[in-house]
């Protein structure tokens, strides 16, 4: 089992340009998360989906936005990157959302210059 | 004020030490976890607990409903334990169940 995985694991992009980061989980898992983490803050939730089918926003959503493919794969999108979009992303999933363990994928280190 | 806060920020020990990481928060909770980044940036689950306490190893996690707080310690305390170590909350309040993060404990064990 590879767990979660993500891709890629460094990106550098220019102000305006878009990319996808794509996330898969091999684990049956129902709910997926996309996170980001910055220097001197808490993990944030920015998109998140209960069950296959639906996607739902986080606490920072804003210009991201993100697709549930499958029960594996759950894919967070930049249209118009942004430098306050520098940051380390994470996916996760679990078997519910909420109480239970989450897994977490490697991480995507982003870069908007 | 953040929901989740955690003490110290940064904390420095000897090998062989005994170490507490405290979590306190202010929100109803449904489970509490504790995990663990590497320094790599890899994230693992320690413990899921909302009740009393979990041990694994060298790690210990407690939690204290009443007094919303929680506590990991690390007994015999070795390098490879050096990484940042996150609480987390499950608020089915404001959040819908997702995770509210604290800020992570820093820790750094020299041999």
């Amino acid at each position: 089992n590879a767990g979660v995985t993500q891709t890629p694991k460094f990106q550098v992009l220019k102000t305006g340009q878009s990319m996808t980061l794509q996330c898969a989980q091999d684990m049956n898992h129902n709910s997926m998360y996309w996170y980001r983490q910055d220097p001197g803050m808490g993990l944030r939730l920015i998109y998140y989906s209960a069950s296959e089918g639906t996607t739902d926003k986080g606490e920072v959503p804003n210009g991201y936005n993100v697709s549930r493919l499958n029960k594996r794969e759950f894919s967070l999108r930049l249209e118009s990157a942004a430098p306050s979009q520098t940051s380390v992303y994470f996916c996760a999933s679990s078997t519910r959302q909420g109480t239970d363990t989450q897994y977490f994928g490697p991480g995507t280190r982003l870069t908007v210059l | 004020k953040n929901e989740v806060e955690q003490s110290p920020q940064n904390l420095t020990a000897q090998e062989g030490e005994f170490i507490t990481i405290n979590c306190s928060y202010s929100v109803g909770i449904s489970a509490l976890h504790w995990l663990q980044q590497h320094p790599g940036g890899g994230i693992v689950s320690l413990f899921m607990l909302s009740s009393g306490k979990k041990k694994h190893g060298r790690l210990i996690a407690t939690i204290n409903i009443q007094e919303k707080h929680s506590s990991l310690h690390i007994t015999a305390s070795h390098p490879r334990d050096s990484a940042v170590y996150i609480c987390a909350v499950s608020d089915y309040g404001g959040s819908q169940g997702n995770l509210i993060f604290g800020k992570g404990t820093k820790l750094s064990v020299k041999p």
